[in-house]
């Protein structure tokens, strides 16, 4: 099973300003399969980034995925105030398709 | 639009059984394997099961296998997980999800059900 561990656990930072989130896989999901989404209170995720670098329909392009083998970021240009929300990284390279433990994103 | 609509949550005791439905629209249903994905009150997602296009290929997570067992009826355009032998840590918010067209990500989600085990 591929362990993904997301960093930081929660990451403080005020609306105008840039995220960088990251994921680390425990073994290479090669430079495709790594998904990102996001989810606010109350509702289901959604999706962000697949692939790892393509956005899905609607998302804005303040948003953008880059990385390969192990190491992923997800980077959020200018924060608005509907971005706090909590990020999962996700990959679909095998079965289990497993999930990181999720940076919750926080207004300083 | 997509909607993905699940139903069948509630409060059952530990060792008791549960069926979760998942009625999809807006989309071309038997083209796209689906999947059930969980999430414990304040906890992360964890993946649970998946079924081709066709049922012909089932998968689990092995925190369910041989308990839960997923399927679909293409006419009916519904997705199904039958729950046996429930555990207190099977408590989640059970979400359906439509695979993507790239890969198996999920670019649509329902809303979920919570399934509450407890005595």
């Amino acid at each position: 099973e591929i362990v993904l561990t997301q960093s930081p656990g929660t990451l403080s930072l005020s609306p105008g300003e840039r995220a960088t989130l990251s994921c680390r896989a425990s073994q290479s999901v090669s430079s495709t399969y790594l998904a990102w989404y996001q989810q606010k209170p109350g509702q289901a995720p959604r999706l962000l980034i697949y692939g790892p670098s393509s956005r899905a329909t609607g998302i804005p392009d303040r948003f953008s995925g880059s990385g390969s083998g192990t190491d992923f970021t997800l980077t959020i240009s200018r924060l608005e105030p509907e971005d706090f929300a909590v990020y999962y990284c996700q990959q679909y390279i095998s079965s289990p398709y497993t999930f990181g433990q999720g940076t919750k994103l926080e207004i300083k | 639009e997509v909607q993905l609509v699940e139903s069948g949550g509630g409060l059952v005791q530990p060792g008791r059984s549960l069926r979760l439905s998942c009625v999809a629209s807006g989309f071309t249903f038997n083209d796209y394997a689906m999947h059930w994905v969980r999430q414990a009150p304040g906890k992360g997602l964890e993946w649970v099961s998946a079924i081709s296009w066709n049922s012909g290929s089932v998968d689990y997570a092995g925190s369910v296998k041989g308990r839960f067992t997923i399927s679909r009826d293409n006419a009916k355009n519904s997705l199904y997980l039958q729950m046996n032998s429930l555990r207190p840590d099977d408590t989640a918010f059970y979400y359906c999800a439509k695979r993507g067209v790239a890969g198996t990500y999920f670019d649509y989600w329902g809303q979920g059900t919570l399934v509450t085990v407890s005595s």
